[in-house]
């Protein structure tokens, strides 16, 4: 499996202009996370599906920001419109909501993106 | 919900043990703990978790204190590549969510 997979790795966009990220998760797995990462604020859920379901949103700063996940395979975290103060490492991570029960459980998080808004 | 405390950096030596501690006093009875690291500009990876008993892999060891309140993530022989942030976690609720903290800044020194 080659892992979970971001795109881009970075952006550059002016301030207004629409900014989407993308993500496809590890085959298999049924949760999906969104994480935005900056040095003042550290990691931060913004976002988390279940089989492709929302579950918790209340992370998600304003709504400016959206997330969807149309399948089990590839999801969307979208910013409209941009504002500097977004700058930041944006991660996405995936797990199996059937091994939460079991040791196995934990999260494998993609490269991230890098996104700088100017 | 379980919080965990680690020192803000730590140094270590190339070569020698490096060993990170982690306080969750207030975690409960079926909660796992987690140790995940970040080398810069990366992507969290998983190292090791446990619940009771002491864990080893390839990567680490982790010991969990009888009480559970505490543990220790090993690195038994550093290398410069295992400059990072490492973070403690408790998996937390019903949710099954993993709570991040500031993490412990490593810096191995050659």
């Amino acid at each position: 499996d080659a892992g979970v997979i971001q795109s881009p790795r970075h952006e550059v966009t002016e301030m207004g202009q629409e900014v989407t990220l993308r993500c496809k998760p590890i085959s298999g797995h049924n949760s999906l996370f969104w994480y935005r990462q900056t040095m003042m604020r550290g990691l931060e859920l913004l976002i988390y599906f279940n089989n492709n379901v929302p579950i918790d949103d209340s992370g998600m700063p304003e709504d400016r920001f959206s997330a969807k996940m149309p399948n089990a395979s590839f999801s969307t975290l979208k910013i409209q419109p941009s504002e500097p103060r977004d700058s930041a490492v944006y991660f996405c991570a995936s797990s199996s909501v059937w091994d939460r029960e079991t040791p196995n459980y934990g999260y494998t998080f993609g490269s991230g993106t890098r996104l700088t808004v100017v | 919900d379980a919080k965990t405390t680690q020192p803000t950096s730590m140094d270590c030596a190339e070569g020698r043990a490096a060993n990170l501690p982690c306080n969750h006093s207030t975690i409960s009875g079926n909660e796992y703990v987690y140790w995940y690291r970040q080398i810069h500009s990366q992507g969290p990876q998983y190292i090791i978790h446990g619940l009771k008993n002491n864990e080893t892999n390839e990567m680490a060891s982790l010991i969990i204190t009888e009480d559970r309140k505490s543990s220790t993530l090993i690195l038994p022989h550093a290398t410069l590549r295992d400059t990072a942030v490492y973070y403690c976690i408790v998996r937390v609720g019903s949710n099954y969510q993993l709570i991040w903290g500031a993490g412990t800044k490593l810096i191995i020194k050659p």
